[in-house]
């Protein structure tokens, strides 16, 4: 089955500790993209990657760090930077950096305690 | 700075109802707008569209763009539970050669027995 794979699913942290979220893809796409999801918010974009080893900052990147290593790979670190981290998280790929339509993981609802 | 507004925020309705969800934009370069389906996951993509006055349709959900007033609708017809959902609008512009999409905050719709 091809599709977006995000661990965990649920993510409880305490205030102050870096956390790593994983997401990883095996449909063989080249763009990779990270959204926060906070209630009555749209989606909005941290980062997002079009080739393996090059990624750029989207609208709220303060706070997040990524890699893009591989191109099935593209984890989200959040810092003890980030000052709400408490969200959901959610991973998309798109065949290439100009197509459009993005397919999504199943998330990571993150809780800093 | 680019901007996507949906409407209504939510609304409830009875299976079989017909329901219009709308979606303005005000987005630099517009390329495209996407239709995704979020129940309590992942977003799933529904439509994608880029010309003006053309209809896309799949089953009962259909959607039409209109690029001169800068809208675009969503309707269902013959609404079922299954429906429930929210439904988010998104729109892409041509932002150097990567996809970064815009999000509403997406309308909630609840179908009752």
């Amino acid at each position: 089955d091809g599709g977006i794979t995000q661990s965990p699913k649920y993510l409880f942290r305490k205030e102050g500790q870096n956390v790593t979220l994983s997401c990883e893809q095996n449909l063989n796409h080249d763009a990779m993209y990270w959204y926060r999801q906070d209630p009555g918010q749209g989606l909005r974009l941290i980062y997002y990657s079009q080739i393996v080893n090059d990624f750029q900052k989207g609208d709220i990147a303060e706070g997040y760090s990524v890699s893009r290593e591989k191109k099935e790979s593209f984890p989200l670190t959040v810092t003890s930077a980030q000052k709400n981290p408490t969200a959901f998280y959610l991973c998309a790929s798109s065949t290439t950096s100009r197509s459009d339509t993005q397919y999504f993981g199943p998330g990571t609802r993150l809780t800093v305690l | 700075e680019d901007k996507v507004v949906q409407s209504p925020l939510s609304l409830v309705v009875h299976e079989g109802d017909t329901v219009t969800l709308n979606c303005s934009y005000e987005v630099t370069n517009f390329r495209s707008l996407l239709w995704y389906k979020q129940e309590k996951k992942a977003p799933t993509f529904l439509f994608m569209l880029t010309s003006s006055g053309i209809e896309k349709k799949s089953g009962r959900l259909s959607s039409i763009l209109d690029k001169k007033e800068l809208f675009s609708i969503l309707n269902i017809t013959a609404t079922q539970t299954g429906d429930s959902a929210v439904y988010l609008c998104a729109v892409g512009p041509v932002t150097g050669t990567a996809s970064k999409l815009t999000f509403g905050t997406g309308t909630r719709l609840q179908v009752t027995l």
